[in-house]
């Protein structure tokens, strides 16, 4: 079985400042996971994913996310938010089942970015 | 070119009516799915199919009956709308499976509002 865990439903940064969205994971097997971005009315992008190789992975649009076991975490982290960044952000845990790809989505953390 | 197509964008209905979303990728990858958000923008699996073979079934109503033609298609069809049925279906795709190393990405598509009446 396998879960994550958005720990904040709505965050609020000012534009320039940091930007830190927290997800935590539960998986039997060693997980894939990934950050997608969902905009106003918009389908999902990609940002980045994990899947067992460096622990630090580098998305686009400066984002970058920090697999930690130990914590079971995978937090998301941007160093200077920009306007353009409000959007709806989900945390997903990917699992091969033998059946298939299965992910497993977050509830969502909602990103708004203030002048 | 759009990778992943779906259409209608929007679709607006009566309860008990028989809808249909139909779904096109053009990325030549083998499988493609279904995916329902709600209205609080949860994100659930419907289906999967793999080069036309079902092999993701989560607990969906028989009501919903998924059709893939080829490995490019992948069309949802929705009997006897409920209320319940309203939400944004998403349709995506990715390449091959790729086993023990790991899940693979979706490419999704803009989604398709869905509201019964």
């Amino acid at each position: 079985a396998q879960s994550v865990t958005q720990l904040d439903s709505h965050v609020s940064v000012s534009e320039g400042t940091p930007v830190l969205l927290r997800c935590n994971y539960s998986s039997s097997y060693s997980p894939s996971l990934f950050w997608y971005v969902q905009h106003p009315n918009k389908g999902l992008q990609l940002l980045l994913k994990y899947t067992s190789a460096a622990t630090l992975v580098k998305g686009i649009n400066g984002f970058e996310a920090e697999f930690k076991k130990s914590e079971t975490s995978f937090h998301l982290t941007k160093p200077s938010a920009h306007m353009s960044d409000a959007a709806e952000y989900f945390c997903v845990v990917g699992l091969w089942t033998g059946g298939g790809n299965k992910l497993t989505f977050g509830t969502g953390t909602q990103l708004k970015v203030e002048l | 070119d759009t990778a992943v197509s779906q259409t209608p964008k929007y679709l607006v209905t009566q309860m008990g009516n028989d809808k249909s979303i139909k779904c096109e990728q053009n990325l030549g990858h083998d499988t493609m799915y279904w995916y329902k958000q709600d209205s609080k923008k949860f994100l659930k699996i419907m289906f999967s199919y793999n080069n036309k073979e079902l092999i993701i079934n989560e607990t969906v109503p028989n009501r919903f009956s998924p059709k893939s033609p080829d490995k490019a298609h992948l069309n949802l069809h929705i009997n006897s709308l409920e209320l319940g049925d309203s939400a944004v279906y998403f349709c995506a795709s990715s390449p091959r499976l790729q086993g023990a190393s790991g899940a693979n990405v979706l490419t999704f598509g803009a989604g398709s509002r869905l509201t019964v009446l």
